[in-house]
């Protein structure tokens, strides 16, 4: 059984706030990482797709780090807003394997 | 063009029945994937299908099975129904499987009773 780790498990911030959450997993057989933001009474959505060692995607306010080497991938979102509160999930993808996700981070962000 | 769709929506069985649940993937989508996600718990990976065929399967019972047809449609069956079987049920395609993204439909709430 594969181990997909984030923290921390939820987080409270304020509007403007700065915050990024961790994912972990397994240092080999590594294929691809996706990190997905699940908003409440909707579906989860894509965010990034992770495939390279030192990748490093943004879009918008957000952005992500990959190290397979360690096995972790850090997702960043500068000034945090209202609309930014939802779980964010890791996804990690094995060399012909199937997906395994961590238990996400539940980020809050009050006004 | 048009996203993932799941049919039914919302389902109410008693224990002992059994379910299918239907996931209609995005156009020209070939993997389809199937998560359950129950209170407390992460997405828990079913199974995975690519062309009909059963690429991955996660460590559920055998009461749980799936299929693909040949226009990329899938759908979950699960048998003999447990109360611990209430759960959301997401369904995900992609154009392929690992490296591109999935795109999850709105899933069906099972509620066993």
């Amino acid at each position: 059984i594969l181990n997909v780790e984030q923290s921390p498990q939820s987080l409270h911030v304020q509007e403007g706030d700065s915050t990024n959450f961790t994912c972990s997993f397994p240092s080999s057989n590594f294929y691809a990482l996706h990190w997905y933001r699940w908003e409440t009474a909707k579906s989860p959505k894509a965010l990034f797709v992770m495939t390279l060692n030192g990748d490093e995607k943004k879009k918008g306010r957000i952005s992500a780090t990959l190290n397979t080497k360690e096995g972790y991938s850090y997702l960043y979102i500068k000034g945090s807003q209202p609309e930014d509160s939802a779980t964010y999930l890791c996804a990690f993808i094995p060399n012909a394997g199937k997906s395994t996700f961590g238990d996400g981070t539940t980020l809050t962000v009050k006004p | 063009k048009a996203g993932v769709t799941q049919t039914p929506r919302y389902l109410i069985k008693t224990r002992g029945q059994q379910v299918t649940l239907s996931c209609s993937p995005i156009s020209g989508h070939r993997s389809v994937s199937w998560y359950q996600q129950t209170p407390g718990q992460g997405l828990q990976f079913l199974f995975e299908y690519f062309s009909e065929t059963q690429r991955n399967k996660g460590n559920f019972p055998g009461r749980f099975s799936g299929r693909q047809f040949s226009n990329s449609r899938s759908e979950m069956n699960v048998s003999t129904l447990e109360l611990g079987d209430s759960a959301l049920y997401l369904c995900a395609s992609s154009s392929w499987t690992g490296e591109h993204e999935q795109y999850f439909g709105p899933g069906t709430r099972l509620t066993v009773t």
